[in-house]
């Protein structure tokens, strides 16, 4: 079983639709939980991280970690078409120095 | 320059080459990694240094080399590179290693072995 698993889509969805992109992973002592953003042909850009379990928002955009199901999810809300990118998740272990684990990407159209 | 940058931007190279990867990070981080990302597959951490000192190899080849003279230089030396080689390598860096949570990456090197 992979440390992290994420759909690789594509996702496709029209503008102004909710968007919801998930992740499982299979090792309990993850605790710090990051989405990242990529655009073609660019790098990896932080969306945002969180500690624990709990709800995360930034704008548009909600983190939520269910450690007792090994499940996160971003949510976006008001999709627009500049969203069109790969969205990574990752996480890391109980210390911070621990090596953080990627999943592969989940690829997202936003349609005008 | 702001954020992490990466030079060369596209690198085509044979199987007996050398080159090198170069990036360097303008953020005032203690901490700069190594990744290879290939299609469809999930970043693969190469290298960890912190505060100059290598941390992490991630038992990469030796064919791949990382040299890193102060905190804000990172290098990829590359010699005797296989196709399977070929792929994006991103840097990236964060506050120091026990930041790891919060990386900035640079737009990567994509490179071609032929």
């Amino acid at each position: 079983q992979k440390e992290v698993e994420q759909d690789p889509g594509p996702l496709s969805v029209p503008e102004g639709a909710i968007v919801s992109l998930n992740c499982t992973y299979s090792n309990s002592a993850f605790q710090y939980f990051m989405w990242y953003r990529q655009y073609s042909r660019k790098g990896p850009e932080l969306l945002m991280y969180t500690y624990s379990s709990g709800n995360k928002e930034d704008g548009r955009f909600t983190a939520q970690v269910d450690k007792s199901s090994k499940y996160i999810s971003l949510f976006i809300r008001d999709s627009q078409p500049s969203d069109s990118a790969t969205y990574l998740c990752a996480m890391s272990g109980k210390t911070s120095y621990d090596k953080v684990i990627f999943g592969p990407g989940t690829s997202l159209s936003v349609i005008p | 320059e702001t954020g992490v940058t990466q030079t060369p931007r596209h690198l085509v190279m044979g199987m007996t080459n050398k080159k090198s990867l170069k990036c360097e990070q303008h953020l005032g981080h203690n901490a700069m990694y190594w990744y290879k990302q290939s299609a469809k597959k999930p970043l693969e951490l190469m290298f960890v240094y912190n505060f100059k000192e290598q941390t992490e190899n991630n038992s990469v080849p030796s064919r791949f080399s990382p040299e890193c003279p102060n905190s804000s230089h990172l290098f990829l030396h590359l010699h005797t590179l296989q196709p399977e080689d070929s792929a994006l390598y991103l840097c990236a860096s964060s506050q120091d290693s026990a930041g790891g949570y919060e990386q900035y990456f640079g737009p990567g090197t994509r490179l071609t072995v032929t």
